[in-house]
Order: C-alpha cells, then structure tokens, then sequence
C-alpha cells in the first residue's frame, strides 16, 4: 500500500520554508526521500531509519517517527533549484526489499 | 560507469500488440524494480527483484510479466497491450534494503 503525502502541491517565494508529510498505514522501517524533475528520472535526497532520526542536506532535512508511521521533510529557505516533485518512499517490514512510493508532492518555486 | 540503462526510451504500440522493456544495471545491484507513473498517482511499482533468481509482484502487477536474467538485467514484459498501460515506467536498482535507489530515465510507452 502506497504511503500518503501531503500536500499534493505547494507554492513559495523564493527564500520561503516548506513542510512535506509522509505517512503509512503499515510499521516501517525506513523512509526514503526523492525529487524528480519535470521530464527526468527520480533523484535521491535521504534515507532515515527506525530510531526517529532527523537527516540534513544542504538546507534540505527529515525527521521520521516510527511510532507514528509518519516522515517529514522540511526545506527551508528555499531555492528556484527545489522546485519539482517530491517522493517518499517506504520499505516495509523488516528485511522486505520492496520500496513503494507516495504519490508526490509538487513543489514550484517562484522567484 | 552508466549506472541503469533502459531501453527503449520511447514506444507506440497497437492495442493488443507485446513488448518487452530492457532494463540493465552496472552498478552490482541486488534488488531491482519496475515502476510506472502516470498523473497524479505518483510511482506504482509492478514488480521487484530482490535477488537472482527471484521476482515478486508490487502494487500493480496484472497485465504485466517480468524476467530477472541475471544479475544485471530485469525485463519488463507486456503480452497484450492495452490504453491502460500508456505511462512513463521507470527501472530502478539498489545494493540492499536500506541504500539509496538508482533510476533509468524512463521508457515512455504509448498504446493506441
């Protein structure tokens, strides 16, 4: 079952923050974080695991909650290169390779 | 180093009509998968590769058949075409369960 985003879309001002939600019905174990540009193949941003740990790139970070079966990504001070759509992705139960994904978030940024 | 290489990067197919989606990786990879996407519904994967060897359905299976060759290539097949299946589908690979996942860049399939 494929886990829940929201927002479905989002629209910022350059130098504006944003808030990603991620969440499953299912116990996870692992969330992924990708952003897909229009026309392009997915591109990973993070992977967090069980243990609730929170992940940075560049201005770009994540927190996961397994008790709560919930992700977030947060992008602060956003830049025109952020825009595009935004995937989560869970793995599942322990030891399943399985990786199913979120139905996305499009980010736009406006100059 | 070309990473996931799918070919081929465009197809029209009659309704009715099968064809197979290449999808080979350089990268070592263990587990490999096929995805599609259409708007709005997100990746919705069809199957997966956890190892050689084994394949195992996804989310949306039905209409499709897949083959893991070997450890480098995991095909895509689709016996009788219909205008469902029209989409962008994606190949991907990883090492394991907790690495980051590669990407093709996508075959887009019509099907009239």
């Amino acid at each position: 079952q494929q886990p829940v985003q929201s927002p479905q879309a989002v629209i910022l001002r350059e130098g504006e923050d944003a808030v990603i939600n991620c969440s499953s019905s299912k116990a996870l174990y692992s969330v992924h974080w990708y952003r897909q540009k229009h026309g392009e193949a997915p591109v990973f941003l993070m992977i967090l695991l069980k243990g609730g740990e929170q992940k940075g790139h560049d201005k770009i970070s994540a927190s996961f909650n397994e008790k709560k079966q919930q992700s977030s990504l947060y992008l602060t001070a956003s830049q025109l290169s952020y825009s595009g759509t935004y995937f989560c992705g869970t793995g599942g139960e322990w030891g399943a390779q399985k990786l199913v994904f979120g139905q996305g978030t499009r980010l736009t940024i406006n100059p | 180093n070309a990473g996931v290489t799918q070919t081929p990067k465009f197809q029209v197919l009659k309704t009715g009509q099968s064809m197979t989606l290449q999808c080979a990786q350089d990268m070592n990879h263990n587990s490999m998968y096929w995805y599609r996407q259409d708007p709005g519904m997100g990746l919705r994967l069809i199957y997966y590769s956890a190892s050689e060897g084994t394949t195992d359905k996804g989310e949306v299976p039905n209409g499709y058949n897949v083959s893991r060759l070997n450890k480098r290539e995991f095909s895509l097949r689709l016996e009788s075409a219909a205008p469902s299946q029209t989409s962008v589908y994606f190949c991907a690979s990883r090492i394991d369960r907790d690495t980051e996942a590669f990407f093709g860049q996508g075959t887009r399939l019509t099907v009239v």
